[in-house]
C-alpha cells in the first residue's frame, strides 16, 4: 500500500501563511492525494485535493510535485480555527481505498 | 441537507461480544466507507460499499462485516470482539458517479467503542 508521511506537529502565528509537507514517494498513477483535517471528538473534514495539477479552494491551496512524490498544503492565513490534525491521503481511484498517515498537528498561537 | 450521522456516541462491550454500529449516509450519496481510528492515530480504511456491494477491503480480518441498505444507510458488525478493537470508527459516505473514485469524502463524528 501507498503511504505517506507527515511531520508530527507544526506551529505558526495567527494570519500568517502555514506550509504543511506530505512524502509520498510510493504513489501510483491511480492515486489522488486528499487532505482533510479532523478537529478535536469531530470526524475528518474535506480541505482538498488533486492529482497532477496544483488546486486553489476557498480553505486552501494545494502544491504537487512535479513527479507527484510530495505535496504541500498551504494555508494562506492561519487562524486559530485551523488548529487541527491534518492529513495528507491517497486514494486508490480503483479499490475507493483511502490511506490515512498519522497527521500533523497545527497549533496555530494567537 | 442532513450530514452524516452515526449511533450510538458510545458504547461498552466485552471481550468476545459482538457489536453493530450504524450510519446514516447524507442525502443523495450512494458511498459509504467505514474506517477505525484508535487513539492518537490516523483512520485506517476497514471497507467501502458501493450500491450495497462492497467494493473496497483495507487489511481487516473478516470478524469485520458490513452492509448498505436499499437507503444507503450502513452498519459495521465485528464479531469476536478483541481488546484492540477499542477505537472511534468512523463512516464516511460520498456520491460516486462513476469514473475515478476521487470524490470527496463527508464524515460522521463516529462511534467510540471501548472493549473490556
Amino acid at each position: 500500500d501507498a503511504k505517506t508521511t507527515q511531520p508530527n506537529s507544526m506551529e505558526s502565528n495567527e494570519e500568517e501563511p502555514v506550509h504543511l509537507p506530505c512524502n509520498h514517494s510510493t504513489i501510483s498513477g491511480t492515486d489522488y492525494i486528499h487532505w482533510y483535517r479532523q478537529l478535536p471528538s469531530q470526524g475528518p473534514e474535506y480541505v482538498i485535493h488533486g492529482l497532477t495539477s496544483n488546486v486553489n479552494n476557498r480553505m486552501a491551496s494545494l502544491a504537487i510535485a512535479e513527479d507527484r512524490k510530495s505535496s504541500t498544503l498551504i494555508l494562506h492565513r492561519a487562524t486559530l480555527r485551523d488548529a487541527a490534525v491534518y492529513y495528507c491521503i491517497l486514494r486508490d481511484t480503483n479499490a475507493g481505498k483511502s490511506t490515512f498517515g498519522d497527521g500533523t498537528t497545527l497549533t496555530v498561537k494567537p | 441537507e442532513t450530514g452524516v450521522t452515526q449511533s450510538p456516541t458510545h458504547l461498552i462491550k466485552t471481550r468476545g461480544q459482538q457489536v453493530t454500529l450504524r450510519c446514516s449516509s447524507q442525502s443523495g450519496h450512494n458511498t459509504v466507507s467505514w474506517y477505525q481510528q484508535a487513539l492518537g492515530q490516523g483512520p485506517q480504511f476497514i471497507f467501502q460499499y458501493y450500491r450495497e456491494e462492497e467494493n473496497g477491503r483495507g487489511n481487516f480480518p473478516p470478524r469485520f462485516s458490513g452492509l448498505q441498505f436499499p437507503n444507503y444507510s450502513s452498519e459495521l458488525n465485528v464479531n469476536a470482539l478483541e481488546l484492540d478493537d477499542s477505537a472511534l470508527y468512523l463512516c464516511a459516505s460520498s456520491l460516486l458517479q462513476g469514473g475515478p473514485m476521487q470524490e470527496t469524502q463527508y464524515f460522521g463524528p463516529g462511534t467510540r467503542l471501548l472493549v473490556l
